[in-house]
């Protein structure tokens, strides 16, 4: 059963750089069938898809966050890592890192992290 | 780019068959996924490859996909199915994009 578990500070002050990590287990990042994704959720909104990242590929970014993003791999530790630089208040959610999984043109995200709260604030 | 539209909210009644749907420009040409999310939890992953069933999921969760409108279908509803639903497609050919999301609501 693959898991992943994000890791980072819960509060960021404004213009600075949010940082997580996501430890994979259960399975291997190195495995180039899949994908391994940010999404993040502001409190009583809908979900927003950030990016991912594969061993077999560069990162792709959502455009309206591109200038501000890198996703990043590690796969001695088996984690990926997500910064988001120059934050607001506006990057206040919940950030979960998953697994997406792709197949015959289409993609799917089948393993969810529990999410972590990251606030924006001084 | 890409916009999914999803209604705000949709409610049904235990045992009924609840319709939501997901409008995109030729969505039809695109593969789309559903995922269902509980309050506090972390989404669940019910429909991909616009009907296909992940392992675990209950037969009464399917999907279909044509035209501009991709619609997800909960038969014979139960008040575990209560949760907010949102359905995911391409972006571009290199990202992905949600709906807003459709909060079901089972009186």
């Amino acid at each position: 059963q693959v898991q992943l578990q994000e890791s980072g500070p819960g509060l960021v002050k404004p213009s600075q750089t949010l940082s997580l990590t996501c430890t994979v287990s259960g399975g291997s990042i190195s495995d180039g069938r899949y994908y391994w994704s940010w999404i993040r959720q502001p409190a009583g909104k809908g979900l927003e898809w950030i990016g991912r990242i594969y061993t077999s590929g560069g990162p792709n970014y959502t455009p309206s966050l591109k200038s501000r993003i890198t996703i990043s791999l590690n796969t001695s530790k088996s984690q990926f890592s997500l910064k988001l630089t120059s934050v607001t208040a506006a990057d206040t959610a919940v950030y979960y890192c998953a697994r997406e999984g792709c197949g015959g043109g289409s993609c799917y995200t089948d393993y969810w992290g529990q999410g972590t709260l990251v606030t924006v604030s001084s | 780019s890409y916009e999914l539209t999803q209604p705000p909210s949709v409610s049904v009644s235990p045992g009924q068959t609840a319709s939501i749907t997901c409008s995109g420009d030729k969505l039809g040409y695109n593969y789309v996924c559903w995922y269902q999310q509980r309050p506090g939890q972390s989404p669940v992953l019910v429909i991909y490859h616009d009907n296909k069933r992940p392992s675990g999921i209950p037969e009464r969760f399917s999907g279909s996909n044509s035209g501009n409108t991709a619609t997800l279908t909960i038969s014979g509803t139960q008040a575990m199915d209560e949760a907010d639903y949102y359905c995911q497609a391409w972006d571009s050919s290199t990202t992905r994009v949600f709906g807003g999301g459709t909060k079901l609501t089972v009186l």
